[in-house]
Order: C-alpha cells, then sequence, then structure tokens
C-alpha cells in the first residue's frame, strides 16, 4: 500500500519567517495530494491541495509543490504569523484512476510560530 | 449546516468496558471515515464506508466494530477496551462521486482514556 513520509516533525520559526514541509510518497499512482491543517483541540481542516497534473498551486501565503518523478511535494507558508502555528498534515490517494479515494496520511508536523 | 459531529467529546473508560463513539454528518456525504490519532503517529485508518449499508476495514481495525445503517450516522464500537485504545479518534467525511471532489471534513474528536 501506499506510504507517505512527512519531515520534519517539529518546525520552529520567527513571525515573519518562511516554512517548508515536505512529504514522499511511495505509489506512483497516487494522483491527489492535499494539505490539512490542525489547531489545538479541533479536527483537521483541509487548506489547500493539488492534483498530479499540476506542478505549483498557491493561495496567499500558502504554496504546494509537486515533483512527480521524485515523488515528493511541499507545503511552502510564507511570511508566518502566530495563528500559523498547528499541526501540519500531508496525505495522498488514487483517486478514480487508481481505484481508492481513501488517503494515506503522514504523520504530521507540529508548526511553531514565535512572536 | 452542523458539519461532522461527534459526541462525547471525552471519555473515561476501564478495561473491559464496552462504549460507542457516535458520528453524524448533515452535508448528505457518502464516504465517512474513523481514524485514530496517537501523539506523532499522524491519523491512522480504523473503518470507512463508502455508503449506507457498506463497511471495510481500514489499518487498524482490531478490537472494532462499525455499522452504517443511515447515510448520516457512522458510529464506531470498543467492545473490550483495552489501554492501547487510548487516543483520539477522529470522524470524517467526504462527497465522493469520482469527480474533483475527495477534500475530507473532519469532526472535532473524542479523547478517550482506557484505564
Amino acid at each position: 500500500g501506499e506510504n507517505v513520509e512527512q519531515h520534519p516533525s517539529t518546525l520552529s520559526v520567527q513571525e515573519g519567517d518562511s516554512a517548508v514541509i515536505k512529504c514522499t510518497y511511495s505509489d506512483s499512482a497516487s494522483n491527489y495530494f492535499p494539505w490539512y491543517k490542525q489547531e489545538l483541540g479541533k479536527g483537521p481542516q483541509l487548506i489547500i491541495d493539488i492534483r498530479s497534473n499540476v506542478g505549483e498551486k498557491k493561495d496567499q501565503r500558502i504554496a504546494v509543490t509537486l515533483n512527480k518523478t521524485a515523488k515528493h511535494f511541499s507545503l511552502h507558508i510564507t511570511e508566518t504569523q502566530p495563528e500559523d502555528s498547528a499541526v501540519y498534515f500531508c496525505a495522498a490517494s488514487k483517486g478514480r484512476a487508481g481505484g481508492s479515494y481513501i488517503p494515506t496520511f503522514g504523520r504530521g508536523t507540529s508548526l511553531i510560530v514565535h512572536p | 449546516n452542523a458539519g461532522v459531529t461527534q459526541t462525547p467529546k471525552f471519555r473515561i473508560l476501564k478495561i473491559g468496558q464496552s462504549m460507542t463513539l457516535q458520528c453524524a454528518q448533515d452535508m448528505n456525504h457518502n464516504y465517512m471515515y474513523w481514524y485514530r490519532q496517537d501523539p506523532g503517529m499522524g491519523l491512522k485508518l480504523i473503518y470507512y464506508s463508502v455508503g449506507a449499508g457498506i463497511t471495510d476495514k481500514g489499518e487498524v481495525p482490531n478490537g472494532y466494530n462499525v455499522s452504517r445503517s443511515t447515510t448520516e450516522d457512522f458510529p464506531l464500537r470498543l467492545e473490550l477496551a483495552a489501554p492501547s485504545q487510548t487516543s483520539v479518534y477522529f470522524c470524517a467525511s467526504s462527497y465522493t462521486t469520482g469527480g474533483n471532489d475527495e477534500k475530507l471534513f473532519f469532526g472535532s474528536g473524542t479523547q478517550l482514556s482506557v484505564l
């Protein structure tokens, strides 16, 4: 089955710095890569996603890049703010073409933004 | 819409006791999922359902049972609670029809301790 590795497990930055979280996946049939943000005491919430036919996607201060050849994708957060502090999960799924919509999650990255 | 509602939010069980974690969604989603979250281990899929009357095992199903008699409800049953089942449990749902609609909506979680 699919295996998703996520690094780092903890990331500490100063407010205003950029943060990068990286994930690799094992199944070349995976074609959908969402990122979820989990604030303390809450369930994860989708913040951005990318499909395998796109190399990069941006939404204001966050962006995701995908390298299908290397089977890795990354989340980039620019101009970090204290409210960005949370646990971030990457995931991968194969969708209809791969016969499964069930996502496999990475272990999560705890991002701490210091004021 | 209330989204995905989980009850209870917290529960302490004694070893060997049984309980049911409730999950309900009001978005007419076809897919529903149960995950457990252990510190540093990400989200592990316990069971999922692609529609009423259909359930399937995920990565860590042992010690759990589910049912899906209606589109809205997806309860998770622990029959003989063990300390290894101490975790935070998340229910999620998605409206997956074969198009670009694989986004998961999560509930706020149930924190379970088995002592």
